[in-house]
């Protein structure tokens, strides 16, 4: 079956513009996390969706960064006022519940590059 | 809090012979524990997760793990490594506690394995 999605796959952007970022998750799964990853490091977390709640956003940088998923499916991470700090792959991984012995499945990423 | 080691950043081994990426974490509690692969330009893939029971986990691709609650580490291990498994490898810790946080994965920094012919 299609796995998670995520488009773009690239974005190039420049300073102080507005992003966003959209992901599509394995059809049926009900929670939804957006992860950022550096070059040479492992991947960190920035939302936690269950169904159409945020269910956990503590890892958000600051307020620049907002994401949603209105009918519970898609979500779209928004990016205000990019600096070159956001540069980065933005990775999304959806499970099938909320238990969190589910494992994630992640997407191939969008390598955001801000210039 | 909760982190994960992962202290080699790169782990060279000749195809055939048997492979270790090391992982230790620190949790408060039992953690539930998680191995992901990823080749380049890719996302991540799941190999295999310590939930409960046994501690010898098999996951995909011939890879196992063990988790030793003493030393409190999760290796990732194959008796015979493949040019193929050349990629960069994630551990990952869990929270196993009832809060509405600790959903996340926590992942440590990877370890680039290299196998040669």
């Amino acid at each position: 079956g299609a796995g998670v999605s995520q488009t773009p796959s690239n974005k190039v952007t420049e300073k102080g513009k507005y992003v966003e970022l959209r992901c599509d998750p394995i059809s049926g799964h009900t929670a939804l996390y957006w992860y950022r990853q550096s070059l040479g490091q492992g991947p960190e977390f920035l939302i936690y969706f269950q169904g159409t709640g945020a269910a956990d956003d503590s890892g958000l940088p600051n307020d620049r960064f907002f994401a949603v998923r209105p009918e519970g499916s898609v979500s779209t991470l928004k990016i205000q006022r990019t600096e070159r700090g956001d540069s980065a792959v933005y990775l999304c991984a959806s499970s099938l519940s909320h238990l969190k012995t589910d494992t994630q499945y992640f997407g191939p990423g969008t390598r955001l590059t801000v210039l | 809090a909760q982190s994960v080691a992962q202290p080699e950043d790169q782990v060279n081994v000749a195809e055939g012979n048997p492979l270790t990426v090391k992982c230790t974490y620190s949790v408060s509690g039992n953690p539930y524990l998680f191995w992901y692969v990823q080749y380049p330009n890719r996302g991540l893939q799941f190999l295999l997760k310590y939930i409960t029971g046994d501690n010898l986990v098999k996951g995909s691709y011939g890879f196992e793990a063990e988790f030793n609650k003493s030393q409190t580490s999760f290796h990732l291990k194959k008796p015979s490594a493949l040019v193929s498994d050349s990629a960069l490898y994630f551990c990952a810790v869990r929270d196993r506690g009832d809060s509405n946080s600790g959903y996340a994965l926590n992942f440590g920094k990877g370890t680039s394995l290299l196998v040669t012919p």
